[in-house]
């Protein structure tokens, strides 16, 4: 069974650009969760979407966007690229989603994208 | 509200010595606790969780983790570390009666030395 596909792997961009990530779950996971990690604050939420509709939202700007299809695959975008967005963004599959029944959550390598 | 602690950024230990990963958390009723680790370059990977039941938990890899009510911790463990198990490891935790998120610690380095 194939896991968790994030594409790109590593993305350079300039601060003011936008940038959109990818995230394929595992087959017959409804819900994908978007993490930011930064040596400096850990992983941080940035939300959950199960079924196409967003069902938790960190404490993030409105640059930080995203959307699912209904092939459960998941897109997040950000606008006006910081410096400070600079991270290893991962997103999480799982059967139920995180209030669910607890099946863990399973992580793609991530994306890497730096912003110069 | 829910939290976690990694009170350890670093833990060093030699191969073959006993492991100690420590995690403290926080929630209003009850807790669901999760162990994952990171390997460089790499996502998260599920080692084990609490729900209910036995305290001791025991997990991939020969991990096991043991669960304290009185004292709110999930203190993660192995009796005989291995080199290969350098790596970050992330304590988590979400409270039983609501719908969020998980909430992870800040993760532990550990390192284990030849």
């Amino acid at each position: 069974k194939a896991g968790v596909t994030q594409t790109p792997r590593y993305l350079i961009k300039t601060r003011g650009q936008q940038v959109t990530l990818s995230c394929s779950p595992i087959s017959g996971h409804r819900s994908v969760s978007w993490y930011q990690q930064t040596p400096g604050q850990g992983l941080q939420f940035l939300f959950e979407y199960f079924s196409e509709t967003q069902r938790n939202k960190g404490n993030f700007p409105g640059r930080f966007s995203g959307r699912q299809f209904s092939n459960s695959r998941s897109e997040m975008n950000v606008s006006t690229l910081e410096l400070g967005d600079s991270a290893l963004y991962l997103c999480a599959s799982s059967r139920t989603g995180q209030g669910g029944d607890n099946s863990p959550l399973h992580f793609g390598n991530g994306t890497r994208l730096t912003v110069t | 509200a829910q939290s976690v602690a990694q009170p350890e950024d670093q833990v060093n230990v030699a191969e073959g010595n006993p492991l100690t990963v420590k995690c403290t958390y926080s929630v209003s009723g009850n807790p669901y606790l999760f162990w994952y680790v990171q390997y460089p370059n790499r996502g998260l990977q599920f080692l084990l969780k609490y729900i209910t039941g036995d305290n001791l938990v025991k997990g991939s890899y020969g991990f096991e983790a043991e669960f304290n009510k009185s004292q709110t911790s999930f203190h993660l463990k192995k009796p005989s570390a291995l080199v290969s198990d350098s790596a970050l490891y992330f304590c988590a935790v979400r409270d039983a009666g609501s719908a969020r998120q998980l909430t992870f610690g800040s993760g532990t380095q550990l390192t284990v030395l030849p």
